[in-house]
């Protein structure tokens, strides 16, 4: 079992739904990160969380430290979001990321 | 916020040849930077761990003489790939944090596409 679970694999959403994004995580961590891929392989941080919820723009992410769980939330959802949305967490002990296998999102129109 | 660059964002070489790829921070040091390597549809694998002036650590499975990594200052690291073949094509990914601020951001350059022909 992978120390960091993502779920769906692959999501389809049509313009315009709320979409979320699931993670799980086996591991102690010091935190939480949502990354984004676009075609063309650039990675952008969007957040990172060691508690509760933070908020961008259309962008919500979620964390329960208790229950080992973050969920990254689009609202309004377009196009333009359409990209790999990778979870990742920071070990507890240790300097480096563990990685999701990546969720696959495309928003038609 | 924190930027990294990496240059070339893309390279063709032939086998045999040499590849340096470069990782630079450009508004803050990096004291720790990291290397991945991602295949296609594929997440990140970590290679290594390079921190400011002192040797990388490499993940098992990667050859430390194939994949030679040097952090000689607070705002850059490179990888070569020594004696290129085409099974190293791939999409390399550099990311840096600063550690002296004690916070977990962690920065991620844009990528450079290998291609060894």
């Amino acid at each position: 079992k992978n120390e960091v679970e993502q779920s769906p694999q692959n999501l389809t959403a049509q313009e315009g739904e709320f979409i979320t994004i699931n993670c799980s995580y086996s591991v102690g961590i010091s935190a939480l990160h949502w990354l984004q891929q676009h075609p063309g392989g650039g990675i952008v941080s969007l957040f990172m969380l060691s508690s509760g919820k933070k908020k961008h723009g259309r962008l919500i992410a979620t964390i329960n430290i208790q229950e080992k769980h973050s969920s990254l939330h689009i609202t309004a959802s377009h196009p333009r979001d359409s990209a790999v949305y990778i979870c990742a967490v920071d070990m507890e002990y240790g300097n480096k990321l563990v990685f999701g296998a990546g969720t696959i999102l495309r928003v038609k129109s | 916020g924190a930027v990294v660059s990496q240059h070339p964002s893309w390279v063709i070489c032939k086998s045999g040849t040499s590849v340096k790829i470069e990782c630079r921070s450009l508004d803050f040091q990096a004291t720790t930077m990291f290397w991945y390597r991602q295949f296609p549809k594929q997440s990140l694998m970590l290679m290594a761990t390079s921190n400011e002036g002192s040797k990388a650590t490499y993940e098992q499975g990667v050859e430390k003489d194939k994949f030679l990594i040097n952090h000689a200052s607070l705002t850059l690291s490179t990888l070569t790939v020594t004696s290129a073949h085409p099974e190293d094509s791939s999409f390399y990914i550099c990311s840096a944090r600063d550690l002296w601020t004690n916070n977990n951001e962690q920065y991620f350059g844009p990528g450079t596409r290998l291609t060894v022909t």
